[in-house]
């Protein structure tokens, strides 16, 4: 059983779309997190999200917002996609508090062409 | 965002040497320093936490040290395997928030 996984591994999509990468985590966490990778392959938090507060990085653009249905989901969703948001995304959780491990997702490839 | 800074970048080894990397961080705020590895075309996976100034954690041939103090951790790898080779990230979390702030990683190539 996958503890964290993303959906889709791989995304390529045009300029100006809107789309979505979903994920989703069965190990009970109460914190999920989005992390950016990126050209040197440095991992940014983007967002942290319980059922209680979300806590968003303010380099972040507003384009790009976390939804979550419930407690083992967090799916991101990307406006109006840019050349520069190319980059891969994690998804992650854990249980809450900064001294609990966090378990990481495959991470998704996004290309905007 | 907190300024974790790792040293060396990169790293080249001979299986069986030992060798060590360095963390450092701002020891204002702090709550807890994390290791992962990061092997390539797969996910960080977490390898210690650790909260207490003096902390000392061991797993198989691989430890860490903290010191709060001043602000540094080290990660030991005793007696090398080309396995070991992987991207070794630290990770800061601090009063203010639960996510992970990492350093740009030491990356490890072992060769028999």
């Amino acid at each position: 059983d996958t503890a964290v996984s993303q959906t889709p591994k791989y995304l390529v999509t045009q300029m100006g779309n809107d789309k979505s990468i979903k994920c989703e985590q069965n190990l009970g966490h109460d914190t999920m997190y989005w992390y950016k990778q990126d050209s040197k392959k440095f991992l940014k938090i983007m967002f942290s999200y319980n059922n209680k507060e979300l806590i968003i990085n303010e380099t972040v653009p507003n384009r790009f917002s976390p939804k979550s249905p419930d407690k083992a989901h967090l799916n991101l969703h990307i406006n109006s996609l840019e050349l520069g948001d190319s980059a891969v995304y994690f998804c992650a959780s854990s249980h809450l508090g900064g001294d609990t491990e966090a378990f990481f997702g495959q991470g998704t490839r996004l290309t905007v062409v | 965002i907190l300024n974790v800074e790792q040293s060396p970048q990169s790293l080249h080894v001979q299986e069986g040497d030992s060798t060590n990397f360095t963390c450092s961080f701002p020891s204002s705020n702090f709550y807890a320093l994390h290791w992962y590895r990061w092997e390539t075309a797969k996910s960080p996976e977490a390898l210690f936490v650790m909260t207490l100034n003096g902390d000392e954690k061991k797993k198989g041939r691989i430890s860490a040290t903290l010191n709060t103090k001043e602000g540094y951790s080290y990660l030991y790898i005793k007696g090398s395997q080309p396995e070991d080779s992987a991207t070794y990230l630290c990770a800061l979390t601090s009063n203010s928030g639960y996510a992970l702030n990492f350093g740009k990683g030491t990356s490890l190539l072992v060769t028999p």
